[in-house]
C-alpha cells in the first residue's frame, strides 16, 4: 500500500542546533517525493521537491531509495522555521498526492 | 507565484442545507484541482480530484452524491456539501495543478465550514 510516515508529531529544537524532520514512505515504483510547509495561519506551500535537488531556506532533502526515507534537514534552525511541515508522495501523472500525518517543529529562542 | 483562492473563508449553515465552495486559479490555468477536507490537528485527506470538463474522481468512502464538484472552466471548480450536517463540519481546501511549473500544486486557503 502506498503510505507516508512521519513519525514525529512534535518536535522541538533550539535555535542554531541542526533539524531533522523524517519522512519514510512505501511504494512500489519510483515516487516524486515533496516538502510542504504550513506557517501559522498561512496557506500550505511547497517547501521542495527532490527532483528540484535545490536547498529552500536552507532545508535540503534526499531521496534514499534503499531506506525508502526523504528526511528533511537543516544545519541551523532559525525560529522563523517554526511551522507544520508535511511529506508528500505523488505515485502517478495524475499528481494526486498521499499525505503524511505532518510534523509540528518549533524553535526555541 | 501562482495564486489559488478559495471562497468563502468560512460559512455556517443549518443542518439540512447546502453550502458551495469556490476555488479559482488567478493567474493560471488549471486542468486538474484537488478538494481535501482537513481534521483538527490531522493531516490533510483527498477527498476527490476534479478534471475540467468531466466527471471529478473520488477517493473510496467519499460519497459524490453528498460533495458534488463542478469544474467547469480551466479556473473554477466549486464543491457542494449538500444537505449538511454537523459531522460535515470541517475545513476543507483546494489546490490546483500548475503545467507550467513542473505540475506544482498551489493551494487555496481554506474554507472553515461550521454545521448547526
Amino acid at each position: 500500500a502506498q503510505r507516508v510516515t512521519q513519525p514525529e508529531k512534535l518536535l522541538s529544537v533550539f535555535k542554531g542546533a541542526p533539524v531533522e524532520l523524517k519522512c519514510n514512505y512505501s511504494y512500489s515504483g519510483s515516487p516524486e517525493l515533496f516538502w510542504y510547509v504550513q506557517y501559522s495561519r498561512q496557506r500550505l506551500q511547497l517547501l521542495l521537491r527532490h527532483i528540484s535537488r535545490e536547498s529552500i531556506k536552507g532545508f535540503t532533502a534526499d531521496l534514499n531509495k534503499g531506506e525508502t526515507s526523504f528526511h528533511l534537514k537543516k544545519p541551523f534552525a532559525q525560529e522563523e522555521d517554526s511551522a507544520m511541515y508535511y511529506c508528500a508522495l505523488s505515485p502517478d501523472s495524475n499528481y494526486q498526492l498521499i499525505w503524511g500525518a505532518g510534523t509540528k517543529l518549533i524553535i526555541k529562542p | 507565484g501562482a495564486v489559488v483562492s478559495q471562497h468563502p473563508s468560512r460559512v455556517i449553515c443549518k443542518s439540512g442545507t447546502s453550502v458551495k465552495i469556490e476555488c479559482r486559479s488567478l493567474d493560471f490555468q488549471a486542468t486538474t484541482m484537488f478538494w481535501y477536507r482537513q481534521f483538527p490537528k490531522q493531516s490533510l485527506m483527498l477527498m476527490a480530484t476534479s478534471n475540467e470538463g468531466s466527471k471529478a474522481t473520488y477517493e473510496q468512502g467519499v460519497e459524490k452524491d453528498k460533495f458534488l464538484i463542478n469544474h467547469a472552466s480551466l479556473t473554477l471548480s466549486t464543491l457542494t456539501v449538500t444537505s449538511a450536517h454537523p459531522e460535515d463540519s470541517s475545513f476543507y481546501i483546494c489546490s490546483a495543478r500548475d503545467l507550467s511549473t513542473y505540475n506544482e500544486q498551489f493551494f487555496g486557503p481554506g474554507t472553515r465550514l461550521t454545521v448547526l
